[in-house]
């Protein structure tokens, strides 16, 4: 059973950094593309980024792109996400997903989410 | 980045109704089309990837259709547990989109 337990969200000042983690238990992590995805409270899904399998490819949403930067380490079982310059629309429940399979990346299986607050 | 538009952003209909949701997308996204329903407090949980194929363990009365431009979510039969809020995804480019969300609530 696929397991993704996200981790390292709180409170923190605009301008400032937060790393958050996602830990994978139940897959062979290492042949997965891994995504972000956030939630506004009270608000849609947004997309944020996706790294491939083996951690050569990336790609972002513009609206984090420059700020975020996500990677992985496939001998921890572990995806990360460096969120730098936050700002106050950052705030949101940020969810780890797991592509659904080695052909269709899309995110397939979602963790619980962990909640940003960017506020002063 | 392409854009996606849902609609309608709600809809009220009763258990047994046949419900329609669509997503259009700005450009063509050939069948790179998903649909994903959440729960309130609840994770995402995919119901249909590649416009029509349906996910494992996902009730045969969730049903997509379209290509290229025009996608539809059809739940043939509503049940109780079918009140949700449902958003479509593009996964055709970079970077993901999705639709803004349709919440579907109990007549």
């Amino acid at each position: 059973q696929v397991q993704l337990v996200e981790s390292g969200g709180g409170e923190v000042q605009p301008g400032r950094s937060l790393r958050l983690s996602c830990a994978a238990s139940g897959v062979i992590f290492s042949d997965y593309a891994m995504h972000w995805v956030r939630q506004a409270p009270g608000k849609g899904l947004e997309w944020v980024a996706v790294i491939s399998y083996d951690g050569s490819k990336k790609y972002y949403a513009d609206s984090v792109k420059g700020r975020f930067t996500v990677s992985r380490d496939n001998s921890k079982n572990m995806l990360y996400l460096q969120m730098n310059s936050l700002r106050g629309e950052d705030t949101a429940l940020y969810y780890c997903a797991k592509g659904l399979d080695s052909i269709w990346i899309l995110p397939g299986y979602w963790g619980q989410g962990t909640l940003v607050t960017v506020s002063s | 980045a392409i854009q996606m538009t849902q609609s309608p952003a709600s809809l009220s209909a009763s258990v047994g109704d046949r419900v329609t949701i669509t997503c259009r997308a700005s450009q063509g996204i050939r069948n790179r089309l998903a649909w994903y329903q959440q729960k309130p407090g609840k994770a995402p949980n995919l119901l249909i990837y590649a416009a029509s194929s349906l996910q494992t363990g996902v009730p045969s009365r969730f049903f997509g259709s379209g290509s290229d431009t025009d996608f539809t979510l059809t739940i043939s039969s509503l049940q109780p547990e079918d009140f949700a809020t449902y958003y479509c995804l593009q996964d055709n480019t970079y970077p993901y989109i999705f639709g803004q969300g349709t919440k579907l609530e109990i007549k």
